[in-house]
């Protein structure tokens, strides 16, 4: 399996609920980020939680982070139909060095429907 | 999609055809990237480029190429060596990649390319 997975794959809720999705990773990481990417466009950053960080907020995103788990989850709060998108994390390796030095490693996304 | 430009937004390509996928960006940052990203999948990084004249293989590179003659320019070329090209290609930016573990990586609004 890969670097950076999400679950689940898809997400259907009402809007007003509270949205989480989950990623697990294998190997070190220096800092995880999640992004977010409507259909056919590009992706846009959402946030950045750092190995050392347990949890951050932006807005209606909480982000927290188990390194001994390997895991992350962002938590949309209040969803609003224009949330509906894909979201993926990346990873951004630890080891500062060889070839995985400043790649981002992306997953498989989840996608979110919130519904009117 | 910030400041990085793609075009175009579709291509249509025969096979045996090379073609040519712009990516400029005028927010002076060093790092650039290349990702492909077929239906339903994460992103995969072609090449990645950290400065003018320098760029590196990522995990797909096999029938593309690239070039850096500027530092606002990364085109991505798809050779008729790549044998399932049809995706949709991203490209993006970051303000450094030596050092810049923290850098989130700015995207432009993507290539369609399909094969006929």
């Amino acid at each position: 399996s890969q670097q950076g997975e999400e679950d689940p794959q898809a997400l259907s809720i009402q809007e007003g609920e509270n949205a989480t999705m989950n990623c697990s990773y294998k190997t070190s990481i220096n800092n995880l980020q999640w992004y977010r990417q409507n259909s056919g466009r590009g992706l846009v950053h959402l946030i950045l939680i750092r190995s050392n960080e347990r949890e951050k907020h932006s807005g209606r995103l909480r982000v927290t982070l188990d390194t001994s788990k390997k895991s992350s989850s962002l938590l949309i709060t209040a969803s609003r139909a224009a949330d509906t998108a894909s979201y993926f994390c990346a990873t951004f390796p630890a080891n500062a060095g060889g070839t995985s030095y400043g790649k981002l490693t992306f997953g498989q996304g989840t996608i979110l429907t919130v519904h009117p | 999609d910030g400041g990085i430009t793609q075009s175009p937004k579709y291509l249509f390509r025969k096979e045996g055809q090379n073609v040519t996928l712009s990516c400029e960006q005028n927010l002076n940052h060093d790092a650039m990237y290349w990702y492909r990203q077929d239906p339903g999948q994460g992103l995969r990084l072609i090449y990645y480029s950290q400065i003018v004249n320098d760029f590196q293989k990522g995990d797909i590179a096999e029938g593309y190429s690239v070039s850096r003659e500027k530092k606002e320019s990364f085109p991505l070329t798809v050779t008729s060596a790549q044998k399932n090209p049809t995706a949709f290609y991203l490209c993006a930016s970051s303000p450094r990649l030596a050092g810049g573990s923290t850098d989130t990586q700015y995207f432009g609004p993507g290539t369609r390319l399909t094969v006929l």
